[in-house]
């Protein structure tokens, strides 16, 4: 099983729609959960970080954490063309210190 | 601009040839990463450093690859006797210590064996 997992896509969502993208995880004791955003040759940017179950809101962006679940998602609300990128879901936690990335999920938005 | 530097960009280089890349993190970070990212996947661990100390190092690399953080500043990253499967982006990413510190990512050095 691999350490973090994320549906590769590319999912397709209209201009103006909700973009749903989820990562499940398989370390029990992860702490710490990122979303990061990757234009195509472009390095990773930073969207947002979450620590606790719930909810965290963030402009557009809504990050969602289940730990007895081991998943954690991210909602793009008004979904833009310009938001058509990929999206990497990071987690570090208690049995190691370094981030563990999953393979990105892409997504585009059709005008 | 403060962000992590990396150089350079681009590297192309024939197979069997030694290549060397070097990060400069954003000055008040103590953690300094190194990812491997290849086309459709994921950024793929390396190693990484707290200060000078190099922490760990993925069980996937190969002893070809070292890296180094002589005083705890920038780092560098070299491949020895390159292969053609090296071809990859290798990402530098810089934190504050902690699990719970996100990383920043400097743009890339792109590395094409011939």
């Amino acid at each position: 099983q691999k350490e973090v997992e994320q549906n590769s896509g590319p999912l397709s969502v209209p201009e103006g729609a909700i973009a749903s993208l989820n990562c499940t995880y398989s370390d029990r004791g992860s702490q710490s959960f990122f979303w990061y955003r990757q234009y195509s040759g472009k390095s990773p940017e930073l969207i947002m970080f979450i620590y606790s179950n719930g909810d965290k809101e963030d402009g557009r962006f809504t990050a969602q954490l289940n730990k007895a679940s081991q998943y954690v998602s991210l909602l793009i609300r008004d979904s833009q063309p310009s938001d058509s990128a990929t999206y990497l879901c990071a987690v570090s936690g208690a049995s190691y210190d370094k981030v563990i990335f999953g393979p990105g999920t892409s997504l585009s938005v059709i005008p | 601009d403060t962000g992590v530097s990396q150089n350079p960009r681009h590297k192309i280089t024939k197979r069997g040839q030694n290549v060397t890349f070097r990060c400069d993190p954003i000055s008040e970070h103590n953690r300094l990463y190194w990812y491997r990212q290849t086309l459709g996947q994921g950024p793929e661990f390396l190693t990484y450093f707290q200060n000078e100390a190099q922490l760990e190092k993925s069980r996937l690399l190969s002893d070809r690859f070292s890296a180094e953080r002589p005083k705890g500043s920038f780092s560098t990253l070299e491949i020895q006797r390159t292969e053609q499967g090296d071809s990859a982006m290798y990402l530098c990413a810089s934190s504050l210590g902690g699990q719970y510190q996100p990383q920043h990512f400097g743009d890339g050095t792109r590395l094409s064996i011939l």
